[in-house]
């Protein structure tokens, strides 16, 4: 079965460094721009960035530039979310997903067709 | 920036019910528009690619609409499957971006 696998759940304390993974099973991610998303609680979704695997380029969210670090590890699958230093308000749900493109004509079409079960990360003194 | 607006934020509704949900981008983003539902706990799920492709899968009750600026989500016949909140994204391959609207949330009437 195709599928992102998440790491799980995090408890951290402000100040403290975390990356969470999001492993590819069933498929190579190496050729797939695979983003994060961000939920806070009983809020909506949010873009944070992407990565495309096999050449490591990498686009920020203006709002998330400079407070996140998107990496992939090709030998291992994987792609990583992570910040040097945790705040409160980093506590949310993170997704990764994969996006599908396909090109009709001029017209370059996307979508994040398969997601992860999502990391819960808590920030909390 | 594009930004992208959805109305209501809530409703309910019954099962049987055609349910309509509307989107709006602040400018003309052509048929870049895609649909996801999300239930409490779980990550979101594609419905509705390119404005109105039907995802595989997805059962046909769901259909997408609009160009341009409008577009809508609906569902002819409410399903108890089918309360959840739902997402309207703006996606751009060049450069790549992606915006969601804030979340329509359905439930029982």
């Amino acid at each position: 079965e195709v599928q992102l696998v998440q790491s799980g759940a995090e408890v951290k304390k402000p100040g403290e460094s975390l990356k969470i993974s999001c492993k590819g099973s069933g498929y190579s991610i190496s050729n797939y721009w695979i983003a994060w998303v961000r939920q806070m609680p009983g809020k909506g979704l949010e873009w944070m960035g992407i990565i495309y695997p096999a050449d490591s380029d990498t686009k920020y969210s203006p709002s998330f530039q400079g407070q996140v670090t998107i990496s992939a590890d090709m030998s291992n699958n994987t792609a990583y979310l992570q910040w040097g230093s945790l705040r409160a308000s980093d506590t949310a749900k993170y997704y990764c997903a994969s996006l599908m493109e396909v090109t009709s004509g001029w017209r370059h079409y996307n979508w994040f067709d398969l997601w992860g079960q999502g990391t819960l990360v808590t920030v909390s003194s | 920036d594009i930004q992208m607006t959805q109305s209501p934020s809530s409703l309910s509704a019954s099962v049987g019910d055609r349910v309509t949900i509307t989107c709006r981008a602040s400018q003309d983003i052509s048929s870049y528009l895609n649909w996801y539902q999300q239930k409490p706990g779980n990550a979101p799920k594609l419905l509705i690619y390119a404005a109105s492709s039907l995802q595989r899968g997805v059962p046909s009750r769901f259909s997408g609409s609009g160009s341009g600026t409008d577009f809508t989500l609906t569902i002819s016949s409410l399903q108890p499957e089918d309360f959840a909140t739902y997402y309207c994204q703006h996606s751009y391959s060049i450069p790549k971006t992606f915006t969601f609207g804030p979340g329509t949330k359905v439930d029982i009437k």
